[in-house]
């Protein structure tokens, strides 16, 4: 079975902190992602990798970063949390060709206050 | 931009009764379109997808309906019971761009 792991199940930090949330995948995926998830929103793209090293913007990349030095490992990285980004965080992975099922971990709710 | 509409955001069943959620999507690039259910304190897990070469697709009780002219697709589930109970979320995707419908939460009544 694929397995995407999410470092943290619940989170609370404060405003300004900078937060790392973390995801590694065991099935040797090259595509990693990051979304957010509010209701009503659905799930909202903020980064997705790939390949190792390589990043690209999704669609609310504002106020994030990323991190992929290895194939398996994914980092979301908040610089400097604010209250508007308390949410669910999904992290997902899917092999490399287009198009086709991705695996999400758990999920991460994060709450800053 | 591109986006995915879903319909209802509730729905609530009796058990044993059918239930169908429905989306419509703008963006004519895309060929394949997944549909995922999300359990409470869960991640969401593919239940059934589609491509764009095909109009029906059945796996037991769950059945995805594609109409690419009109631009929708639609997820039926029949005889519905107590464990079907989630959120479902609708997917298109293509040009390596997934856009997902906002969700569906499920209620089925025992």
């Amino acid at each position: 079975d694929v397995k995407v792991t999410q470092s943290s199940r619940y989170l609370v930090k404060r405003t300004g902190e900078k937060v790392f949330l973390e995801c590694v995948q065991d099935m040797d995926h090259e595509n990693m992602f990051w979304y957010r998830q509010d209701p009503g929103l659905g799930l909202r793209l903020i980064y997705f990798s790939y390949d190792v090293k390589m990043k690209e913007k999704g669609d609310i990349p504002e106020g994030y970063s990323v991190s992929r030095e290895k194939k398996e490992r994914f980092s979301l990285i908040l610089e400097s949390a604010s209250t508007n980004q308390t949410s669910m965080y999904l992290c997902a992975s899917s092999p490399g060709h287009l198009n086709t099922e991705a695996f999400f971990g758990q999920g991460t709710r994060l709450t800053v206050v | 931009g591109e986006n995915v509409e879903q319909h209802p955001s509730t729905l609530s069943v009796q058990e044993g009764d059918s239930a169908v959620i429905k989306c419509t999507y703008s963006d004519s690039a895309s060929n394949y379109f997944p549909w995922y259910k999300q359990e409470l304190g869960k991640g969401p897990q593919l239940i059934i997808d589609i491509r764009s070469n095909v109009g029906e697709k059945k796996d037991q009780r769950i059945a995805v309906t594609l109409n690419k002219t009109a631009k929708h697709f639609s997820l039926h589930i029949t005889e519905t019971q107590p464990e079907d109970s989630a959120v479902y979320f609708c997917a298109a995707s293509g040009s390596f761009k997934t856009i997902f419908g906002a969700g569906t939460r499920l209620f089925v009544k025992a």
